[in-house]
């Protein structure tokens, strides 16, 4: 079946602009999530939704950055003013999120590059 | 809070030959356990999972791991590696008790070289 979809798969914008990156979940999988990828600090956590949960966003670096999930399945992340440090892939992750099936499920990811 | 280590950033080892890549983790309570692989300018790709049960699990293209809770590891192995095996290839971890969080810890990743 269909996995992760994200887009774009790479997005080059000038700091101070905002951004937007798209990411739709495998179908029927409950819960999202949102890493960020850099060589310097490795595989961060940002967001997570759960179902009609309130999400938890413990892992946004700051104010600048926020996330939405509509209807339960497509996510939007939101960048504001972008400084050249938000350099980084942005991925997403999907997972039913059932006892005994944790694993998360992963999307290409998007290449934000800001000059 | 949760934690990661994977202590070598290269492993590097002959097609044919077993590989072993590391990893230790902390949590509180039982831990979840999971090993993905990267090739380049690509997603993360599950391999393998420790929830529960048996210590020694099987998971794609041949991988398996052992889950050693008085050592708190959870070491990837192949019993004969591949070139095309050539990847990034990470640890993470979630705790399994109620109210732990959700999210993944990953460990730095360590980059496997098979070589011909």
């Amino acid at each position: 079946g269909a996995g992760v979809s994200q887009s774009p798969s790479n997005k080059v914008t000038e700091k101070g602009k905002d951004v937007e990156l798209r990411c739709d979940p495998i179908s029927g999988h409950t819960a999202l999530y949102w890493y960020r990828q850099s060589l310097g600090q490795g595989l961060e956590f940002l967001i997570y939704f759960q179902g009609n949960s309130a999400p938890d966003k413990s892992g946004l670096p700051s104010d600048r950055f926020s996330a939405e999930r509509t209807g339960g399945s497509v996510s939007t992340l939101t960048i504001q003013r972008t400084q050249q440090e938000d350099s980084a892939v942005y991925l997403c992750a999907s997972s039913l999120a059932q006892q005994g099936s944790y694993e998360q499920y992963f999307g290409p990811g998007t290449r934000l590059t800001v000059t | 809070a949760q934690s990661v280590a994977q202590p070598e950033d290269q492993v590097n080892v002959a097609e044919g030959n077993p590989l072993t890549v590391k990893c230790t983790y902390s949590v509180s309570g039982n831990p979840y356990l999971f090993w993905y692989v990267q090739y380049p300018n690509r997603g993360l790709q599950f391999l393998l999972k420790y929830i529960t049960g048996d210590n020694l699990v099987k998971g794609s293209y041949g991988f398996e791991a052992e889950f050693n809770k008085s050592q708190t590891s959870f070491h990837l192995k192949k019993p004969s590696a591949l070139v095309s095996d050539s990847a990034l290839y990470f640890c993470a971890v979630r705790g399994g008790t109620s109210g732990s969080a959700r999210q993944l810890t990953f460990g730095s990743g360590t980059q496997l070289t098979v070589l011909p």
